[in-house]
Order: structure tokens, then C-alpha cells, then sequence
């Protein structure tokens, strides 16, 4: 079974700073792979996905998460953070099932804190 | 288009009730799915429905049920009650599990407390 692991829980940085957010998935054939931001008291906002193509995904306000196959990685790269991103980052992935995409599986968070 | 509604988004029960939680999904999506949200676990996965019919089940014993009806609004249900059953509990909607990419839309939770 797919699991995800992100070797965070939490970040704190100051703002103006570049932040990574680690994930690791275990293997499988094909993934697709997402992350997901929840800030306080509110559900889940899709941030960026990967599902085929350029191992590069960008989302529209400034994170970025590189695919690598070989190290089963999706790590979320911001190079400046502001205070506004405050909030928790789940990592999530789901196997290709029959064509058609199966359940997501999420990692247990991390918690950026970014200080003024 | 409005987003996926949940209600009630708080809840506070006693051991031993039980609870029913409802999920309206967005217009034009017939699939929902249930995730329950804890500190120690994490997000995992409830169960899934479309069309009116349970697709894939998590590993939660049988004290947890859904429904979906025909206008794919979903609701689960929990009995007696547990302590660990406190949890916040995440719907979200999508348009079919059937299509090759299959975006999830959260909505805001319901957030139930036992005592």
C-alpha cells in the first residue's frame, strides 16, 4: 500500500526567507501527487499537482515541487515566504488504479510558521 | 459555483450517542468522499460513494457508515461513540472516479468533539 511520509511536522522561518517542505512517497509503478494547504479552522485548498510531464509544478502564488522518480520525492520549495503562508502542508498521493485515479493518501503535515 | 457544504461544522456529543453528519457536494459532482483529520493520525480515508453506492471503504470499523442519495448530497453516520472518535471530518467532492484525473474539492469540515 502507498504511504507518504513528510519528515517534517513543523517549519519555522522568518519571512523573506526561501523554505523547502519535505515528502517522501514509497514506490509504486505510477503516482500522481499532490500538495494541499489547510489554514486554520478551513478544509483543504489544492496548492499544485503532478500528474504527467514536466517534473516541475508551480502553483500561482510562488511554491514550487520538483517529481524525482528516482529518490520517490515531491518536495515544496518556496524562495521567499511571506507571513500569509502560515498554515499546514499536506503531501498526498494517489496510485494510477485501472486508468482511472485511486484514493489519496495523505502524510500527517507540516506546520510552516513564518516569523516578521 | 458554490463550494462543498458541510453541517453542522461543530458538534459536541457524549459517549455512547450517535452522530450524523451531512455533506453537500458541488453542483454537477456525484462523487464525495469522507477523510477524518487527527493529531495522532493524521488524514485517512473514510469511505468513498457515487452514484449511491459505496466504492472503496478505509479501515474503520463497521460503527462508521454513509449514504449518498440520488442528488449526491452524502451524510455519514457514526455509533456509540468514542472518545477517539473526535476528530475533525473532512467531505470533498469530485466530478467521477471514473476519469483519469479525478480532482478533489474540500469543503470546510465538520468538527466533532465526544466527552
Amino acid at each position: 500500500a502507498q504511504s507518504v511520509t513528510q519528515l517534517d511536522s513543523q517549519v519555522p522561518v522568518f519571512e523573506e526567507a526561501p523554505v523547502e517542505l519535505r515528502c517522501n512517497y514509497s514506490s509504486s509503478v505510477s503516482v500522481y501527487l499532490f500538495w494541499y494547504v489547510q489554514y486554520p479552522n478551513q478544509g483543504l485548498q489544492l496548492l499544485l499537482k503532478y500528474l504527467s510531464g514536466s517534473t516541475l509544478v508551480e502553483s500561482i502564488n510562488g511554491f514550487e515541487a520538483e517529481f524525482n522518480k528516482s529518490q520517490t520525492s515531491f518536495h515544496l520549495r518556496k524562495p521567499s515566504v511571506h507571513i500569509s503562508d502560515t498554515a499546514e502542508y499536506f503531501c498526498a498521493v494517489s496510485d494510477k488504479v485501472g486508468g482511472s485515479q485511486g484514493n489519496l493518501i495523505f502524510g500527517k503535515g507540516t506546520k510552516l510558521s513564518v516569523k516578521p | 459555483k458554490a463550494g462543498v457544504t458541510q453541517t453542522p461544522r461543530y458538534l459536541i456529543k457524549t459517549r455512547g450517542q450517535q452522530v450524523t453528519l451531512s455533506c453537500s457536494p458541488i453542483s454537477g459532482h456525484r462523487s464525495v468522499s469522507w477523510y477524518q483529520q487527527t493529531p495522532g493520525q493524521g488524514l485517512q480515508f473514510l469511505f468513498e460513494y457515487f452514484s449511491e453506492t459505496q466504492r472503496n471503504k478505509g479501515n474503520f470499523p463497521g460503527r462508521f457508515s454513509g449514504r449518498q442519495f440520488s442528488n449526491s448530497r452524502s451524510e455519514m453516520n457514526v455509533s456509540t461513540l468514542e472518545l477517539g472518535d473526535s476528530a475533525l471530518y473532512l467531505c470533498a467532492s469530485s466530478l467521477s472516479p471514473r476519469a483519469q484525473y479525478n480532482e478533489q474539492f474540500f469543503g470546510p469540515g465538520t468538527r466533532l468533539t465526544v466527552l
